[in-house]
């Protein structure tokens, strides 16, 4: 079974951006589709994008999902940070879904920290 | 875009049956599916469109969708599930959205 792995958490200052990155144990990016989400500090989830063609209206502009195919590697960026981005980041990807990238999330990485401050 | 709704909150006691409702627009006309995250984890899928149930979760967890509201039903409550419960769906639109959370209280 996949499993996710996430880079270490990340303390940024407003206006910066930030680089997460997400590796699959246990499988290549051909065979997953990879999303993103994020939870606040004592908050639901909150889809960031996706490696899909469709984002989310709030983070149009501001998010950036890459593959790196050669290391098998997905990223997400987030730029013109502020305190409202402090959040858990998780990659997370659907093994289970009838059509990938749009199902139920059921692997998820370990989450990767970032505090804007 | 379209939205879900979840209660913040809901308390039953122990060997009782809890239901966990997720509120949208013709709800039952798309595939709704269940996570459970408990603090300091990442979530796990429950349930998924609307009542499929991954290898390793237990049958006293059920899903049901129609009309304006999906339902997760958990049978014989233990203080193990005390946890919160998140509901996600997909639109065409708007993508992955997802509920705001009801946290489950064992009594």
């Amino acid at each position: 079974q996949v499993q996710l792995l996430q880079s270490g958490a990340e303390v940024k200052k407003p206006g910066s951006s930030v680089k997460v990155s997400c590796r699959p144990s246990g499988g290549t990016f051909n065979t997953y589709v990879i999303n993103w989400v994020r939870q606040a500090p004592g908050q639901g989830f909150e889809w960031v994008g996706g490696s899909i063609p469709i984002a989310p209206q709030k983070f149009q502009g501001r998010v950036r999902i890459t593959t790196d195919a050669s290391t098998n590697t997905a990223f997400m960026e987030l730029t013109s940070l502020t305190s409202e981005d402090t959040a858990m980041y998780y990659c997370v990807t659907d093994t289970r879904a009838k059509v990938r990238g749009r199902g139920g999330f059921d692997t998820w990485g370990q989450g990767t920290m970032v505090i804007v401050s | 875009s379209y939205v879900v709704t979840q209660a913040p909150s809901v308390s039953v006691a122990p060997g009782k049956t809890a239901r966990i409702t997720c509120g949208g627009d013709n709800i039952g006309s798309r595939s709704v599916h269940w996570s459970q995250q408990k603090p300091g984890q990442a979530p796990v899928l429950l349930i998924y469109y609307d009542t499929a149930r991954p290898s390793g979760i237990s049958e006293r967890f059920s899903g049901s969708n129609s009309g304006n509201t999906a339902t997760l039903i958990i049978n014989t409550v233990e203080a193990g599930d005390e946890a919160d419960y998140y509901c996600q769906v997909w639109d065409s639109r708007t993508g992955h959205v997802f509920g705001g959370g009801t946290r489950l209280t064992v009594l």
